[in-house]
């Protein structure tokens, strides 16, 4: 079984402000995936981002970009200039299976 | 692509009735489909894994008599609520992977039970 720990329960910014979201996972698997995940207040879950276990590279992708640490087991994620769109909960979640962490709350105020 | 519906989005139903959600996916075939509830305030809990075309396998505590759950077919599961009573009152969330094995899940929008 995965263990997920999402450290933050909530987090509330200033729009423009960065967020990083911190996620660190427990697995017995040598190779497996890593998502995140975001729920708008609609409660429509929302695809982020997915990575292999056995690829390291931290990427950016527009205003996301993420910091995977195989060897703390710690999967971040950050959100560079923060809008009021992006309040919503942020799960971590890894393996196909999706054992979700607790989510993460983030408020963007204008 | 990847897109994943789910019906009826709401429903209020009295004690003691079932209830049948939806799950399909539009644009892809899954042979592996998931449902999920989730608590005010709380994360998602994996009910049930459903795959096509044999029995489901059931979360440890998750009722199977209770919780029916159906695939048919490659793009459609259903999750029926049997007796539901006030405590099933959750938002039940269906995911699908493709079956080209991206290992991503997509998420269907989800169906709000109250069961008054």
């Amino acid at each position: 079984a995965q263990k997920v720990t999402q450290a933050q329960t909530e987090i509330s910014v200033v729009e423009k402000e960065d967020v990083t979201l911190d996620c660190v996972y427990e697995t017995r698997d040598t190779t497996y995936y890593l998502f995140w995940y975001k729920q708008p207040p609609s409660g429509e879950l929302v695809f982020l981002i997915r990575r292999n276990s056995f690829d390291e590279q931290n990427e950016i992708s527009g205003r996301y970009s993420w910091n995977f640490q195989k060897s703390t087991s710690s999967f971040n994620f950050t959100i560079t200039a923060s809008q009021v769109v992006d309040s919503a909960v942020y799960f971590c979640a890894p393996d196909y299976k999706l054992s979700f962490g607790a989510g993460t709350t983030v408020t963007v105020r204008a | 692509g990847a897109v994943v519906s789910q019906h009826p989005s709401w429903v209020i139903c009295k004690s003691g009735t079932s209830v049948k959600i939806e799950c399909r996916s539009l644009d892809f075939q899954a042979t592996t489909m998931f449902w999920y509830r989730q608590f005010p305030k709380q994360s998602l809990m994996l009910m049930a894994t459903s795959n096509e075309g044999s029995k489901a396998t059931y979360e440890q505590g998750v009722e199977k008599d209770k919780f029916l759950i159906n695939h048919a077919s490659l793009t459609l599961s259903t999750l029926t609520v049997t007796s539901a009573h006030p405590e099933d009152s959750s938002f039940y969330i269906c995911s699908a992977r493709d079956l080209r094995g991206q290992e991503t899940q997509y998420f269907g929008p989800g169906t709000r039970l109250l069961v008054l």
